[in-house]
């Protein structure tokens, strides 16, 4: 049973403290979303990976926010440093990345729940 | 400025009648539509979806309408049930755009048994 798995699955942490949030990709997909859910805003688009490659990060604060793919297994979110209005619920989704890109389905793991006191 | 909108933040059916969601849209080049499901502490789940060469798409209760003209679709949920109560969101693509996907905010359907 092929899932997007997100850790931790919950995080609290201080103002001005580093969070980083881990995604593993479902096996043998090759594009990866960074979403955020949150209740006036719904689901953002953070950053958007193609064969590891970002290709669309624009939905980021980039001052503090920071999205890599060290290997096709991994991609991770970073905040440096967290602040009160970071606290959401970030999802990461993989899709197949198939020829008819447009028609694809992304897969959502649960999120991970961040509290920045 | 949301391209994609769901203007009903809840909605309270009960159990054995039908379920309509509503979705708004302002980019016109937006060609592909999809309706993800979301339970508590769970990610979404792909539900069902649309593209733009067709005005109706049905898998077993779960039907969604476009109307091009007006930018809208909808998900009726027919007989609705108390597990289909969570949180339901519209996204919507564009060909240009990749497989990139803007979603609404979400309605959350809650069916009374």
């Amino acid at each position: 049973d092929a899932r997007v798995t997100q850790t931790p699955r919950h995080k609290v942490t201080e103002m001005g403290q580093e969070v980083t949030m881990r995604c593993q990709p479902i096996l043998g997909h090759n594009t990866v979303f960074w979403y955020r859910q949150t209740m006036m805003q719904g689901l953002e688009l953070l950053a958007y990976f193609r064969n590891r490659a970002p290709l669309d990060d624009s939905g980021m604060p980039k001052d503090r926010f920071s999205a890599e793919m060290p290997d096709a297994t991994l991609a991770t979110l970073k905040i440096q440093p967290s602040e009160p209005r970071d606290s959401a619920v970030y999802f990461c989704a993989s899709g197949p990345g198939t020829v008819a890109l447009w028609r694809e389905t992304q897969y959502f793991g649960p999120g991970t729940r961040l509290l920045v006191l | 400025d949301q391209q994609v909108k769901q203007n009903s933040p809840s909605l309270s059916v009960q159990e054995g009648r039908i379920s309509i969601l509503n979705c708004d849209y302002t980019n016109s080049m937006f060609d592909y539509f999809l309706w993800y499901k979301k339970y508590p502490a769970e990610g979404p789940t792909f539900l069902i979806s649309i593209s733009s060469i067709k005005d109706k798409n049905e898998d077993g209760r779960f039907t969604v309408f476009l109307n091009k003209s007006a930018k809208h679709l909808s998900l009726h949920i027919v007989p609705s049930q108390p597990g289909d109560s969570a949180v339901y969101f519209c996204a919507a693509s564009d060909n240009n755009a990749g497989n990139m996907l803007t979603f609404g905010g979400g309605t959350r359907l809650m069916v009374k048994p």
